[in-house]
C-alpha cells in the first residue's frame, strides 16, 4: 500500500492550455475525491466517485472541467482552456466502506500554475 | 449548509508552549470532525477525528481536542510545542450525504524557540 498517487506533483502551462491530472488511490478504497486548494484557504470540494460512477460535481466544476474514473481505479481531472484563476492546488483522497469513519487519505497534490 | 469556522488564521507561540487552535462547526446533525495538517507544498495529512464516543480524541503528535456539542466547538490543544509543529492546521467537517469535507479556511502555526 503506497498510499493515494497524484501526479504531476507540479505543473505549469499557458493560459488557453489543457491540463491533466492523475489520481491512483488506494486499491480498496471506493470512494474518490477531488479537492481545489487556493493559497490561504482550505480545500474547496470539487467532485467525487463511487467507483466509476460521478456522484456530485460542485458548482466549483465549470464546463472547462471534467473528471472522470474508469473501471472505479485511477481518476483523471482535465482542465479545458486554463485560466489564470485556475492556478491552484489540486488534492485527490480516497476512503474505503461506505462511511467517512474508515478516515480519509489524501494525495500529495498536484500543484497547477497557470501563466 | 454545514460550515467549519476557524478562528485566527495565524498563531504564534513559544517552543514548549501550549498550543491552541480554536475551531466552531455548524451542523444539523451530530457531525465527523477532522483535524488535518499540511506541510508546505504536501497534501494533507489526518492529526485526529472525532466519530462517535469519546468526546476527547488523541492523535498523532500529542495533539489532542475535545468535541463540545454544547458549544459546537472542536479545539485542537497540544500541551507543549514543538518546532516542527509550524504548518497550517486544518478542521473539517463531513458532510452526513455524501462524505465529502468541508474545511475551515485554516490556521498557520507558527513556534518561535
Amino acid at each position: 500500500d503506497t498510499g493515494v498517487s497524484q501526479n504531476p506533483r507540479h505543473k505549469i502551462t499557458k493560459r488557453g492550455q489543457n491540463v491533466t491530472f492523475r489520481c491512483d488511490p488506494i486499491s480498496e478504497h471506493n470512494r474518490l475525491y477531488w479537492y481545489r486548494q487556493t493559497l490561504g484557504q482550505g480545500p474547496e470540494f470539487l467532485t467525487y466517485f463511487q467507483n466509476e460512477a460521478q456522484l456530485e460535481k460542485s458548482r466549483l466544476l465549470s464546463d472547462r472541467f471534467s473528471a472522470e474514473r474508469p473501471k472505479g481505479s485511477f481518476s483523471t481531472l482535465e482542465i479545458q482552456r486554463t485560466e489564470q484563476g485556475d492556478s491552484a492546488m489540486y488534492l485527490c483522497a480516497s476512503i474505503s466502506g461506505t462511511t467517512i469513519s474508515y478516515g480519509y487519505t489524501f494525495g500529495s497534490g498536484t500543484r497547477l500554475t497557470v501563466v | 449548509a454545514q460550515s467549519v469556522t476557524q478562528l485566527g488564521s495565524h498563531v504564534s507561540v513559544s517552543e514548549g508552549a501550549l498550543v491552541l487552535l480554536r475551531c466552531n462547526y455548524s451542523s444539523s446533525v451530530p457531525p465527523y470532525l477532522f483535524w488535518y495538517v499540511q506541510y508546505p507544498n504536501q497534501g494533507l495529512q489526518l492529526l485526529l477525528k472525532y466519530t462517535t464516543g469519546a468526546t476527547l480524541v488523541k492523535g498523532i503528535n500529542g495533539f489532542e481536542a475535545e468535541f463540545k456539542k454544547s458549544e459546537t466547538s472542536f479545539h485542537l490543544t497540544k500541551p507543549s510545542a514543538h518546532m516542527s509543529d509550524a504548518a497550517e492546521y486544518f478542521c473539517a467537517v463531513s458532510d452526513e450525504a455524501t462524505d465529502k469535507l468541508i474545511f475551515g479556511t485554516g490556521t498557520r502555526l507558527q513556534v518561535f524557540p
